[in-house]
């Protein structure tokens, strides 16, 4: 049983346009991480948001943790190439990190 | 400094065969963890540890052992190899293994059995 779904599993678009990724779970989580991961290398952190409701932006992108904390969502406005990877959303059910649970991750695919 | 890292990059292995995939951070990180990615499955946690002699159990342990000797050294033992292992493995420290804590992942080794 998968604790984080993510959606959509791929998606490929055009430079300049807008999209959302969505991480969601019917738990509860204590905090969540969005990684960015590139052909044959390994996942580099993005953002970590801990509060419900917490909007935490780095550029063109913004991430948003529910209230509820059982959701997140990645919105990339204007889209570039080099935004092209794997995201994956990671989450823990308690304080302690030792379970890190993370989702199968968005292949996102940006075209010139 | 290296931060994570991983060797082999690449490996082949027969069925049965047993092998150590090395990990070394240089960031004096208390935990460290080993993970393997499959296409479709995401990331799914090995073992960890939380310090110099003390490992525990992750979501896929069988198959597995691993040793914490130093801050420094985390190996992944495969006793003998099967072609389910047959994935990616990826390493990564991180402070206290804290669920805000950044983890910094290895490069990875891309491991074939056949």
């Amino acid at each position: 049983t998968q604790l984080l779904e993510q959606s959509p599993q791929f998606l490929s678009i055009q430079e300049g346009e807008n999209l959302t990724v969505y991480c969601n779970s019917s738990s509860v989580f204590s905090s969540l991480q969005w990684y960015r991961q590139e052909p044959g290398e390994g996942p580099v952190l993005l953002v970590t948001v801990v509060t419900g409701g917490e909007v935490k932006k780095l550029k063109r992108l913004t991430f948003q943790f529910g209230d509820a904390r059982k959701d997140s969502s990645l919105h990339i406005t204007a889209a570039q190439p080099g935004d092209t990877g794997l995201y994956l959303c990671a989450g823990s059910l308690s304080n302690s990190g030792y379970a890190l649970n993370f989702g199968k991750g968005t292949s996102l695919l940006v075209t010139p | 400094n290296a931060g994570v890292t991983q060797t082999p990059k690449f490996q082949v292995l027969k069925t049965g065969q047993s092998m150590t995939l090395q990990c070394a951070q240089d960031m004096n990180h208390e935990y460290m963890s080993w993970y393997r990615q499959d296409p479709g499955m995401g990331l799914r946690l090995i073992h960890y540890s939380v310090g110099a002699g003390i490992t525990d159990q992750g979501e896929v342990p069988n198959g597995y052992n691993v040793s914490r000797s130093t801050t420094e050294d985390f190996p992944l033992r495969l006793l003998s190899a099967a072609p389910s292992q047959t994935s990616v493995y990826f390493c990564a420290s991180s402070p206290q293994g804290r669920s805000t804590d950044t983890q910094y992942f290895g490069p990875g080794t891309r491991l074939t059995v056949l």
